[in-house]
């Protein structure tokens, strides 16, 4: 078993729709979580970090964590064209980040 | 603020050449993290260090890969005997080691050996 999990895709929605993207973890000691934007050939963007349980909001992203289910999720409102990249989850295990393998979202104008 | 920045963006070299990689981390940032990439993959980790000191090393990282950061600044990663499967986006990040669940990414090296 992967320690993270992530549905790879592609994920294709419309302008304005609301993305879900999700990630499954294994070890229940993780206590950081990321999320990281990475477009076509670039380096990977963080886009927001959580602690342990709970949800953060940044303008139109939403990260909550559900350690009892072991879930991670990355919430998107109002999405738009700019938004079409590959998201990464991510968890900090020790001194390194152990990543998913991303998901391929494309926002259709 | 300059972010990461890595050197070259491409490198193509045949099997069996040497390459060397450079990264240059944020400046205030006293870790430094070398991953790797390959298509459809998110990136794994290789290395890691806190000021020039090399902490921690992967399994990934075969005797072919050397990496070093001699004066706690920039860092160099040198792949020897390249083969084909070292072909993938070599991507460096940086933090501080007070926060270093935020990690800064460059915009990586793409190999391509031949």
């Amino acid at each position: 078993q992967k320690e993270v999990e992530q549905d790879p895709g592609p994920l294709s929605v419309p302008e304005g729709a609301i993305v879900s993207l999700n990630c499954t973890y294994s070890n229940s000691a993780f206590q950081y979580f990321m999320w990281y934007r990475q477009y076509s050939r670039k380096g990977p963007e963080l886009l927001m970090y959580t602690y342990s349980s709970g949800n953060k909001e940044d303008g139109r992203f939403t990260a909550q964590v559900d350690k009892s289910s072991k879930y991670i999720s990355l919430f998107i409102r109002d999405s738009q064209p700019s938004d079409s990249a590959t998201y990464l989850c991510a968890y900090q295990g020790a001194q390194k980040l152990v990543f998913g393998q991303g998901t391929r979202l494309t926002i259709n104008p | 603020d300059t972010g990461v920045s890595q050197d070259p963006r491409h490198k193509i070299t045949k099997r069996g050449q040497n390459v060397t990689f450079r990264c240059d981390p944020i400046s205030e940032h006293n870790r430094l993290y070398w991953y790797r990439q390959t298509l459809g993959q998110g990136p794994e980790f290789l290395t890691y260090f806190q000021n020039e000191a090399q902490l921690e090393k992967s399994r990934l990282l075969s005797d072919r890969f050397s990496a070093e950061r001699p004066k706690g600044s920039f860092s160099t990663l040198e792949i020897q005997r390249t083969e084909q499967g070292d072909s993938a986006m070599y991507l460096c990040a940086s933090s501080s080691r007070d926060r270093n669940y935020e990690q800064y990414f460059g915009p990586g090296t793409r190999l391509t050996v031949t």
